[in-house]
């Protein structure tokens, strides 16, 4: 069964610094992997996402991911973190079909102090 | 344009009651997919409709119920509640059916058993 692995269950970042966020996935095939962002009384906004082709994914909000499928991982960066980037973030991993082949890891929560 | 819609934002019920949830889509939007989210944790899948047909669902109990009407818009009824049905019932539309399509999430329900 997949399953995904997010073992920061906190982070904290200084603002204007380096950012990244660890996400280990496990699955048999090439896997759809995406990255989703939650702000406090907010539903989930996505971020990027990977289905095939280059590694490097860009996203919204100055945020890129790689894959790296030797490594099970697929972490999230961002070069300089603003404060209205904390908020929760979630990796998620599925295969073609539906959103039930999706699974979410337990997310990690971004704190940026000034 | 108006993005995807749910309603009531809170809710407290007791244990035994039932609930119904309910989630406009996003316009031109045709599946409708169900998570519920518990504190501390991803959203989990419950249900996915695709024009009014039930495409997806999670490892939910049958008290976990779903339909989707023909203007596409759905309801999550939960009956016999328990104390850990409490958690954020989370909504998300697109446009396809296929987990390639982005899911846009509403703010979600929060639902508190006593």
């Amino acid at each position: 069964a997949q399953s995904v692995t997010q073992p920061d269950i906190h982070i904290t970042v200084s603002e204007g610094a380096s950012l990244e966020l660890r996400c280990n996935y496990s699955y048999g095939a090439t896997p759809y992997l995406f990255w989703y962002v939650q702000s406090p009384g907010q539903g989930l906004q996505l971020l990027l996402k990977y289905f095939s082709g280059d590694t490097l994914v860009q996203g919204i909000k100055g945020f890129e991911a790689e894959f790296k499928r030797s490594q099970s991982s697929f972490n999230l960066r961002k070069p300089s973190v603003h404060w209205s980037d904390a908020a929760e973030y979630f990796c998620a991993v599925g295969s073609p079909g539906g959103y039930q082949k999706v699974t979410f890891g337990t997310g990690t929560k971004l704190q940026v102090i000034p | 344009d108006a993005g995807v819609t749910q309603s009531p934002t809170h809710l407290i019920k007791t244990r035994g009651q039932q609930v119904t949830l309910r989630c406009s889509p996003i316009s031109g939007h045709k599946s409708v997919s169900w998570y519920q989210q518990v504190l501390g944790q991803g959203p989990q899948f419950i249900f996915q409709y695709y024009e009014k047909e039930e495409r997806g669902r999670g490892n939910f109990p049958d008290r976990f119920s779903a339909r989707q009407f023909p203007n596409y818009s759905s309801e999550l009824n939960v009956n016999a509640l328990l104390l850990g049905d409490s958690a954020l019932y989370l909504c998300a539309s697109f446009l396809g059916s296929g987990s390639t399509d982005t899911q846009y999430f509403g703010p979600g329900t929060r639902l508190t058993v006593l």
